[in-house]
């Protein structure tokens, strides 16, 4: 168990629908990352937060968005959901920019 | 940008048997690190490379580092099925304001009896 959690674990939704996935980090983790698993594109980074703000973004789509809260959990907001969007969505964080990052379990969209 | 690739995909192992998983990275990398998936669970750090020359083993795994050929090793001895996972290696660069891991496609390894 890494200490990173995140909710819920598996999501079935429609397309066009859209979703909010939830991610609190190890305590004591500044750092925030958001990661796709999909068996076409591999793992891919998304988006990093430190400290409550955006650090830098990756191949995130418009229809995707982020935020990292005062209390330093986070929410990866996916609209407009199409199939290609089914994927694992996980979540990493560290303790400042640069040590190691720790992923959490998971979730898996399903979108039908 | 970093690339990352890992050769094999795909390794059929008999139990008992060695073999390397290979990492190449195409610019510099502050560090590279391996990890295990089991089938629908998270990542699994093994291993965080600093430097150059840099062995680490834990078990029957031991991963190395070669920064000049920018070549990571991931070596397997008397392979047993326990070992079965996808492995990764991930590039990380310094700089700017982007620490974002780089994955390889990762290895599939299957330890047959």
């Amino acid at each position: 168990d890494s200490g990173v959690t995140q909710t819920p674990k598996h999501l079935i939704t429609a397309t066009g629908q859209r979703v909010t996935l939830r991610c609190s980090p190890r305590s004591g983790d500044l750092s925030v990352y958001w990661y796709q698993q999909s068996l076409d594109q591999g793992l891919q980074f998304l988006i990093q937060y430190y400290n409550g703000e955006e650090r830098a973004k990756g191949n995130i789509l418009e229809r995707f968005s982020a935020q990292q809260f005062p209390d330093l959990h986070s929410e990866l907001n996916l609209s407009s959901l199409e199939l290609g969007d089914s994927a694992l969505y996980f979540c990493a964080s560290s303790e400042r920019l640069y040590n190691e990052q720790f992923f959490g379990p998971g979730t898996r969209l399903t979108v039908l | 940008e970093l690339k990352v690739e890992q050769n094999p995909l795909f390794l059929s192992m008999q139990e008992g048997k060695n073999y390397t998983i290979y990492c190449n990275y195409s610019t510099t990398s502050d560090r590279l690190y391996w990890y295990r998936q089991d089938p629908g669970k998270s990542l699994e750090s093994l291993f965080v490379l600093l430097s150059n020359g840099a062995v680490k083993q834990e078990g029957r795994l031991m991963a190395s580092l070669d920064t000049k050929a920018r070549l990571s090793t991931l070596h397997i001895t008397a392979a047993v099925h326990d070992l079965s996972a996808t492995y990764f290696c991930a590039g990380k660069i310094r700089g700017g304001s982007n620490y974002k891991l780089t994955f390889g496609k990762g290895t599939l390894l299957t330890v047959n009896p």
